[in-house]
């Protein structure tokens, strides 16, 4: 009941294309839904986070849209370029105010 | 910048020789976390602070310690590095625990265990 499903395990987009990213969750306490970029060789860092009572949020060309009925929410990358290549992480933070985190998806953007 | 750095980038160490990773903050942060991170998968929790209060995650394994003699530093002691323990150590930071979605990481220390 504390994980997080997260798809696809890697992801190949076209310069310029839409790069969507899915988690899925039971915990309905989970409280907020954040996403992480990780560059090889470095740390993960905070992309952009959303609260179950927002539907949708987005910066820049990212987007997360959150289904709260369905218990899944999904990354949307506009625009994908070369330099978005990276490793992405969905997480969910729980009442004890720790992260839950998705296994990770591989993305690459051909040029 | 405020950041969090880690210490040393690259580590080399032997079996069951011990090693201590280090980790700094200067955001003035109130937790501290320690996590592994094994080649393509997410990072592991092993234990974090709040200010002081040690929090040990239930399947850390007994060889890895910690202390944070202060708010500005925390250590990871791995008392006898088994070939198992190969890993990236990333050390994160948040403002207090009510906003631990939101986690400064450093660059990571690369463990090798020959």
């Amino acid at each position: 009941q504390q994980q997080v499903k997260q798809s696809p395990q890697s992801l190949i987009v076209q310069k310029g294309g839409i790069s969507i990213i899915n988690c899925a969750y039971e915990n309905t306490a989970f409280d907020y839904f954040p996403w992480y970029q990780q560059f090889p060789g470095k740390g993960p860092a905070l992309l952009i986070a959303i609260r179950p009572d927002v539907s949708e949020k987005k910066e820049g060309r990212f987007t997360i849209s959150f289904n709260k009925s369905a218990k899944q929410f999904s990354l949307h990358i506009m625009d994908s370029q070369p330099g978005d290549s990276a490793t992405y992480f969905c997480a969910a933070g729980d009442s004890n105010y720790q992260l839950i985190w998705g296994a990770g998806t591989k993305l690459i953007i051909k040029p | 910048d405020a950041m969090v750095i880690q210490n040393p980038r690259y580590q080399v160490t032997q079996f069951g020789k011990p090693v201590t990773l280090s980790c700094s903050q200067t955001l003035n942060h109130n937790v501290m976390y320690w996590y592994q991170q094994k080649s393509s998968q997410a990072p592991k929790l092993l234990f974090h602070y709040y200010d002081k209060d040690f929090n040990n995650e239930a399947d850390t394994p007994d060889n890895f310690q910690s202390r944070r003699p202060n708010t500005s530093f925390c250590f990871l002691d791995i008392r006898s590095p088994g070939l198992g323990d190969a890993a990236m150590y990333l050390c994160a930071t948040s403002r207090d625990r009510y906003n631990s979605y939101e986690q400064y990481f450093g660059p990571g220390t690369r463990l090798t265990v020959t």
